[in-house]
C-alpha cells in the first residue's frame, strides 16, 4: 500500500483488559509518530521513533502505555489495563529523514474502553 | 507548552467566500505545518512554511509566518462545501522530534 496503515480500524475492550493497536508506515519512512486524539480535541503526541534511535517516550501518560518498532518498520502501541479516559482515537504518521518535514497519517484506531 | 492555539475555534462561512484561520505559538520553531481533518479519518498535509519564509501559496490556500509575532494565518480562498473540515497547525521545533499541534478550528462551509 502507499500510505500509512492501522489495525484495527476500532477497537472495543472491558476496563482492564490490555490492547495492541498497530500501524504499517510508508516503506523507508525512517519517523514514525504516535499521538491519542480525543473527542473534538488536538492531537497529543505520544511517542516518537527515528531510525535505530532509542524512541522519545516523553509522552506517554502512564507506565500503562508502551510502544515498539520491530526492523525499523512496523510499529505497535500496547495499553495495559485499559482505563475509560483512554478512549480516543490513536492516530500514526510517518515521515521521511529527520522528522521536520510533512507527516502522513493513518487512518486511527478507534479505542472505546467500557 | 509548546501547543499551538488556533482560533477561531469554529468558523461557518458561505460557498464562495475566503475563510481565514490563525495560530499562535509559544517557542522559536523550525517550520509550520497545516493539516486538514475530515470528520473521522486522519490528517492530511496542507502545507509547510518555514521559519525563514513569510508567505506560501498553493492552490487555493495562503500561509503567512509572523515569527516575531509567533503566528502563522491560513487562508482558504473562494471556499467550497468540500473545504469543511477541522483545520490544524503544527509546529516543529528545531530538534524535529516532535510536532506540537493545536486544537483545531471546525470550519463549515455552507452551500
Amino acid at each position: 500500500g502507499a500510505g500509512v496503515s492501522q489495525s484495527p480500524s476500532n477497537k472495543v475492550t472491558e476496563k482492564g483488559k490490555d490492547v495492541e493497536l498497530r500501524c504499517d508506515p510508508i516503506s523507508g519512512h525512517t519517523a514514525l509518530y504516535w499521538y491519542r486524539q480525543s473527542l473534538g480535541q488536538g492531537l497529543e503526541f505520544l511517542i516518537y521513533f527515528q531510525g535505530n534511535s532509542a524512541p522519545d517516550k516523553s509522552g506517554l501518560p502512564s507506565d500503562r502505555f508502551s510502544a515498539e518498532r520491530t526492523g525499523g518498520s512496523v510499529s505497535t502501541l500496547t495499553i495495559q489495563r485499559t482505563q475509560q479516559e483512554d478512549s480516543a482515537v490513536y492516530l500514526c504518521a510517518s515521515s521521511l529523514g529527520l522528522g521536520f518535514g510533512e507527516q502522513f497519517f493513518g487512518p486511527g484506531t478507534r479505542l472505546t474502553v467500557l | 507548552s509548546q501547543q499551538g492555539e488556533e482560533d477561531p475555534q469554529a468558523l461557518s462561512i458561505q460557498e464562495g467566500e475566503n475563510a481565514t484561520m490563525n495560530c499562535s505559538y509559544k517557542t522559536s520553531i523550525n517550520n509550520l505545518q497545516w493539516y486538514r481533518q475530515n470528520s473521522g479519518r486522519g490528517l492530511v498535509h496542507l502545507i509547510l512554511i518555514r521559519s525563514n519564509e513569510r508567505e506560501k501559496h498553493s492552490g487555493r490556500l495562503r500561509v503567512t509566518l509572523d515569527t516575531s509575532k509567533k503566528s502563522s494565518s491560513l487562508l482558504i480562498t473562494a471556499s467550497r462545501a468540500a473545504d469543511t473540515a477541522s483545520y490544524f497547525c503544527a509546529t516543529v521545533v528545531n530538534t524535529g522530534n516532535q510536532f506540537y499541534f493545536g486544537t483545531g478550528t471546525s470550519l463549515t462551509v455552507i452551500p
